[in-house]
C-alpha cells in the first residue's frame, strides 16, 4: 500500500536559521496540502500543490512539489518564534475527498 | 464569515457516560470531517459526511462511536460509555464543494475522569 514518510520528527533551530521538512511517498500523489498547527492550536491550511514541478511562495515559505509527485517540500527561510509549530503534508488518496495526514514536524525555534 | 464552530472546546465526562461533540461547518461547505488527536500525535481520520449522509466512515470504531451531519443543524460525534482512551482532542473540518483546504475548527479537548 501506499507509505508516505514525514521527516524529520523534530527539528530545533536557532532563530534566523533555515528550517527544511519532507514529504516522501513511494507512489505518485495527486496533490498535496501542507498545514500548520501551532501549541494547543488547531490546523490551519497553509497551500494546495497539483502539478508535478510545482514550486509556490508565501513570504518566507517556499513549498515545492517534485517531477514524479512522490515527494514534497516546505522550506523557511530564517525562522521566527513565530514560526514555531508542527508542521503536516496531507493529500487525498484516490477520488475520495478525506485527506490522510503525515505525521509532522515538530519545529521548535530558539530565540 | 464565521469558521468552524465547535462547542464545547472542553469536556470532562466520566468513564461510562456519553460525549456530544458539535460542529458547524462555515458557511457554504457541504463537507465535513472528523478527525481525533492524541498529544504529540498526528491527526487520525474518522468519519466524513455530507448533509444527511455518511460518506466514509473507515476511521470510525464499530462499537460506542457515532456521526450525524443532519439537514438542519450541526455535525455530531456521539461517543457513548466512554472509556480513558477516549481523551483526546477531536477535531472537526469542513471544506467547499471544490477540492480545497479544509477549515478546521478549534476543536474539542474531551478528557476522561
Amino acid at each position: 500500500g501506499q507509505q508516505v514518510m514525514q521527516i524529520p520528527q523534530y527539528q530545533h533551530v536557532q532563530e534566523g536559521e533555515d528550517f527544511t521538512t519532507y514529504c516522501n511517498s513511494s507512489t505518485t500523489l495527486s496533490n498535496i496540502q501542507w498545514y500548520k498547527q501551532r501549541p494547543g492550536g488547531h490546523p490551519v491550511f497553509l497551500i494546495q500543490l497539483v502539478k508535478s514541478g510545482e514550486v509556490k511562495k508565501q513570504k518566507r515559505l517556499t513549498f515545492q512539489f517534485g517531477e514524479a509527485k512522490k515527494n514534497s517540500s516546505l522550506h523557511i527561510t530564517a525562522t521566527q518564534t513565530t514560526d514555531v509549530g508542527t508542521y503536516f503534508c496531507a493529500w487525498r488518496a484516490g477520488n475520495n475527498r478525506k485527506l490522510i495526514w503525515g505525521l509532522g514536524t515538530s519545529l521548535a525555534v530558539n530565540p | 464569515n464565521a469558521g468552524v464552530m465547535q462547542n464545547p472546546r472542553h469536556l470532562v465526562r466520566r468513564r461510562g457516560q456519553e460525549a456530544r461533540l458539535r460542529c458547524s461547518p462555515m458557511k457554504g461547505h457541504s463537507h465535513v470531517y472528523w478527525y481525533r488527536q492524541l498529544p504529540e500525535e498526528g491527526l487520525k481520520f474518522m468519519v466524513y459526511l455530507q448533509k444527511e449522509n455518511i460518506i466514509d466512515e473507515s476511521g470510525m470504531p464499530k462499537e460506542r462511536f457515532s456521526a450525524e451531519f443532519p439537514k438542519e443543524g450541526p455535525s455530531i460525534l456521539r461517543i457513548q460509555q466512554v472509556v480513558r482512551g477516549d481523551s483526546a482532542a477531536y477535531f472537526c473540518a469542513s471544506s467547499p464543494p471544490s477540492t480545497y483546504g479544509y477549515t478546521f475548527g478549534s476543536g474539542t479537548r474531551l478528557t476522561i475522569v
